[in-house]
């Protein structure tokens, strides 16, 4: 089965600098990689995506690059606020008609003022 | 449109008891899938519903179950329970098909004491 890894588990920067987290995955079938952000007490929320016909996306200050040959995808945050501050996780899914996602461990950002 | 609710939102049981958790996804979405979230197996999916039928499972043992009705409201049932259920679980809900883009229920804190 699909394995997902992620890394740094935890990311401190100071604000306005930038920030990167990368996963890789195992199962070369997967083909759609989402990004979610959860805060402290919250639910994870959908913040970007990828699949596997694209190999780069961007909206405003966060976009997600994809290598599928080296089976792995990066979320890159510019311009960090202290509101980015979450935890981030990362996820691969097969393109079929299930919605079996498997998540990364996550990594814990906090942006320093 | 309203957004996936879930019900209870916290829940204290003790050991070999059961428990039914409750999840309403997004008006129109027909795709519920079961997550349980801790902090040290991060987000791990159980299974999911699409059209009142289990499409995927994950690897949890069978005391683990659920079912989704005609409305698309699904229910997770948890038999004798046991300390490590302690969790929170998240649904998600998705329209189905591609594009596959899940939002997330607030959770439901199940305390197993």
């Amino acid at each position: 089965g699909e394995n997902v890894e992620q890394h740094p588990s935890t990311l401190s920067v100071q604000e306005g600098d930038s920030a990167v987290i990368k996963c890789t995955y195992s199962d070369s079938a997967s083909n759609y990689f989402p990004w979610y952000k959860q805060e402290l007490g919250k639910r994870p929320q959908l913040i970007i995506d990828i699949r596997s016909n694209v190999g780069e996306k961007k909206d405003q200050r966060i976009a997600v690059t994809l290598n599928k040959t080296a089976k792995h995808f990066s979320l890159h945050i510019t311009e960090t606020q202290p509101e980015d501050s979450a935890v981030y996780f990362c996820a691969a899914s097969r393109d079929n008609y299930g919605q079996n996602f498997v998540f990364g461990p996550g990594t814990r950002l906090s942006v320093l003022p | 449109k309203a957004g996936v609710t879930q019900t209870p939102r916290y829940l204290i049981k003790t050991r070999g008891q059961q428990v039914t958790l409750s999840c309403s996804p997004i008006s129109g979405h027909r795709s519920v899938s079961w997550y349980q979230q801790t902090p040290g197996q991060g987000l791990q999916f159980l299974f999911e519903y699409f059209s009142e039928t289990q499409r995927n499972k994950g690897n949890f043992p069978g005391r683990f179950s659920g079912r989704q009705f005609s409305n698309s409201r699904s229910e997770m049932n948890v038999s004798t329970l046991e300390l490590g259920d302690s969790a929170l679980y998240l649904c998600a809900s998705s329209p189905g098909t591609s594009p596959k883009l899940q939002f997330f229920g607030p959770g439901t804190r199940l305390t197993v004491l």
